[in-house]
């Protein structure tokens, strides 16, 4: 049973660039989740897609968006590359029960970005 | 203040000894409690995930919950080298406008040496 994927691994991009990042969900889970990890930090909530939609957001800028796919994957886009955005991008996937989303997020080994 | 505050550490100690880490909270809506360990490059791991109350064991890990404190503690029996990591606590709210969102402590980076 194949866990959470993301890709790439590691990204070294520019300010002012554009990034994907992309995300495959656990078999069987129908929500990810997006998180921001800086170095020494504990990971920050971006956000959640489900049913192909966001459904709920952390405090980060419209740089940040994303898209759920039919299957369940995600991307996360970062615009105009602050190097502040120089993190590890976490992605976790969960199988939501009826309203309340207290079902396990898993989290995928992360993509480094990073931003000269 | 942070919602969630956590010891970074470090933490260090001889292999068997028994190790506490610690996370306190503000947010009262906060019902679902979790910890999460993360190898240096990974993505975190979850080892323990508690409703109410009260403790929770799972082979050396036992995790403990008072809501009345806001306090939430993992404790960690006959500590083996394999053990060093970064051990996350998170909290998540049941229902309402914030469901779905883990809010994380900041980490305690924890060594075992033989």
């Amino acid at each position: 049973d194949a866990g959470v994927t993301q890709s790439p691994t590691h990204l070294i991009k520019t300010r002012g660039q554009q990034v994907t990042l992309r995300c495959s969900p656990k078999s069987g889970h129908d929500t990810v989740s997006w998180y921001q990890q800086a170095l020494g930090q504990g990971p920050q909530f971006i956000f959640q897609y489900y049913e192909e939609e966001e459904r709920q957001r952390g405090n980060f800028p419209d740089r940040f968006s994303g898209h759920q796919f039919p299957n369940y994957s995600s991307e996360l886009n970062v615009n105009a590359l602050l190097l502040g955005d120089s993190a590890l991008y976490l992605c976790a996937s969960s199988l939501v029960a009826g309203w309340e989303s207290t079902d396990t997020q898993y989290f995928g080994p992360g993509t480094r970005l990073t931003v000269l | 203040q942070k919602e969630v505050e956590q010891d970074p550490g470090p933490l260090s100690v001889p292999e068997g000894a028994i190790v506490s880490l610690n996370c306190t909270y503000s947010n009262s809506a906060f019902q679902y409690f979790m910890w999460y360990r993360q190898y240096s490059r990974k993505g975190p791991e979850l080892l323990m995930y508690t409703y109410s109350s009260g403790n929770k064991e799972d082979g050396r890990f036992t995790a403990q919950v008072d809501k009345s404190s806001k306090y939430i503690s993992l404790f960690i029996r006959d500590s083996q080298p394999s053990d060093s990591a970064t051990y996350l606590c998170a909290m998540i709210n049941a229902g309402g406008t914030s469901y779905g969102k883990l809010t994380f402590g900041q980490g305690t980076i924890l060594t075992v040496h033989p």
